[in-house]
C-alpha cells in the first residue's frame, strides 16, 4: 500500500530536550516536506527537499531541522523545542513528474506538546 | 507569485443542502490546483485536482469543482450535504518556478453538517 508514515503520532516533551520525528515514504518519491498546522493559520511549510541530500527552508523554518540522506526518509528535528512548536505536525511527498499531476500525499500527523 | 484564499473559515449547511466552499487563486502561469479534506484526528486526503484538463472536476464523496479563469476561482460543491461531510477544507495551488512541487494551501473552511 502506498503511503507516508509518521512516528511518533503523539509526543509530550519538555522545553529543550531534543526531539525527532521520523517520516518515510514508500512511493519511491523524488518531493518530500514537512508542514506544520495551527487553528486559524492551515498549514505552513517548515521545509522541504527535491531529492537526496537537497533541501530548503520554507516559510517557518526557525527552530527546525532537516536531513535527506535516503529517498524513503526525511526526520524533522527539533534540536531545543519551545512551547510555540506545539503543533500538528504533517509530512508529505508527491512526485514532480508532470503526469503524476504533482498531488502530495500526507502523513497521519504527530501532534507535539512542549511544555 | 501563487496565492489562495478560502473565503469562509466556518460553514454551516443542513443535511441534504448545497455544500459551496469558496477559494480564489491567484497565479501569473496557467495553475494546478487542489482540494483536500481532514477528517477530525487525521491527515489530508485529495478530494480532487485540476491540472489543465477540464474544467469541471469531479472528486471523491460526490464533490466537485468548476476551475472559472475569468474569475480566478475553484469553489467546491456538493449538491447534497451527508453528516459524513463534517470536516475542514483546505484548497492548494502549485508553486511554479525554483520550488517545483511545493503547494501553497489556504487557511482551511471548516465544514459542519446539521441533522
Amino acid at each position: 500500500e502506498a503511503q507516508v508514515t509518521q512516528n511518533p503520532r503523539y509526543l509530550i516533551t519538555v522545553t529543550g530536550k531534543k526531539l525527532t520525528v521520523t517520516c518515510s515514504q514508500n512511493m519511491n518519491h523524488e518531493y518530500m516536506s514537512w508542514y506544520r498546522q495551527d487553528p486559524g493559520l492551515g498549514l505552513r511549510q517548515i521545509y522541504y527537499s527535491m531529492n537526496v541530500e537537497v533541501t530548503d527552508k520554507g516559510d517557518v523554518p526557525e527552530g527546525y531541522k532537516v536531513s535527506r540522506k535516503e529517498k524513503r526518509n526525511f526526520p524533522l528535528i527539533l534540536e531545543s523545542p519551545s512551547p510555540n512548536q506545539t503543533s500538528l505536525y504533517f509530512c508529505a511527498s508527491s512526485s514532480p513528474l508532470r503526469g503524476s499531476g504533482y498531488e502530495q500525499y500526507f502523513g497521519p500527523g504527530t501532534r507535539l506538546t512542549v511544555t | 507569485a501563487q496565492s489562495v484564499t478560502q473565503l469562509g473559515s466556518h460553514v454551516s449547511v443542513s443535511e441534504g443542502a448545497l455544500v459551496l466552499l469558496r477559494c480564489n487563486y491567484s497565479s501569473s502561469v496557467p495553475p494546478y490546483l487542489f482540494w483536500y479534506v481532514q477528517y477530525p484526528n487525521q491527515g489530508l486526503q485529495l478530494l480532487l485536482k485540476y491540472t489543465s484538463a477540464a474544467t469541471l472536476v469531479k472528486g471523491i464523496n460526490g464533490f466537485e469543482a468548476e476551475f472559472k479563469k475569468s474569475e480566478t476561482s475553484f469553489h467546491l460543491t456538493k449538491p447534497s450535504a451527508h453528516m459524513s461531510d463534517a470536516a475542514e477544507y483546505f484548497c492548494a495551488v502549485r508553486v511554479y518556478g525554483g520550488s517545483q512541487g511545493n503547494l501553497i494551501f489556504g487557511k482551511g473552511t471548516k465544514l459542519s453538517v446539521k441533522p
